[in-house]
């Protein structure tokens, strides 16, 4: 079946450290990628998406590319903030072939924590 | 504001009680999510519902019932709660149909956490 994996956390930077949690998929098809972000306390909320091949996602700085080739969607950002210390999950979408609706698979999630 | 609601925000409960959480949204989205959140495991799907009247097993599915009462509300039962149930919950939205061709963002409520002894 289709599934997700990323990198173990947690992840510790300093501030205006360059930042890379890789996500790789695996699937039948052709899904859309997310990432979601999740800050403490609260329910997850969509970062960024890409719905086809070579599509870039950009959001807060954040962004993902869907390779197809290497079949990837790694989260990038090029100068983290303290306020950016969260959870983050890479998911795709898996269609229902029966009934027009999507379910949607997640990774474990990295935890990252950005140091001042 | 526009969004889901899940009620209660925190439960504990003892070994075999039972108990339901609430979920409704306001964005007319067809389809509803049940997910549970354990550490090291991320998000498992515990039900869906794709439309009103309908429901599908996710991922985990045993020890729980739902009920997708309409088009707004869709319900997480726990009929014999179980230590193993200790979890964070969470509901989630989605537009889709058969017209939609990409899937759609996925709005999540804040979450449930509940502790069972």
């Amino acid at each position: 079946g289709n599934s997700v994996t990323q990198m173990e956390g947690p992840v510790t930077l300093s501030e205006e450290a360059f930042l890379t949690i890789n996500c790789t998929y695996t699937a039948t098809g052709y899904p859309s990628l997310f990432w979601y972000v999740q800050y403490p306390g609260e329910g997850l909320q969509l970062l960024l998406k890409a719905t086809k091949a070579d599509d870039k996602g950009s959001n807060k700085g954040f962004e993902a590319t869907y390779r197809k080739e290497t079949t990837s969607f790694h989260l990038e950002k090029g100068s983290v903030q303290v306020s950016d210390s969260a959870v983050y999950f890479c998911a795709l979408s898996d269609p229902v072939s029966t009934s027009g609706t999507y379910k949607y698979i997640f990774g474990t999630g990295t935890r990252l924590k950005v140091l001042a | 504001n526009a969004g889901v609601t899940q009620t209660p925000k925190f439960q504990v409960l003892k070994t075999g009680q039972s108990m339901t959480l609430q979920c409704a949204q306001d964005m007319n989205h067809n389809s509803m999510y049940w997910y549970r959140q354990d550490p090291g495991m991320g998000l498992r799907l515990i039900y869906y519902s794709a439309s009103e009247g309908t429901t599908d097993k996710g991922e985990v599915p045993n020890g729980y019932n739902v009920s997708r009462l309409n088009k707004r509300e869709f319900s997480l039962r726990l009929e014999s709660a179980a230590p193993s149930q200790t979890s964070v919950y969470f509901c989630a939205s989605s537009e889709s149909g058969a017209t939609i061709l990409k899937a759609n963002v996925l709005t999540f409520g804040a979450g449930s956490r509940l502790t069972v002894l």
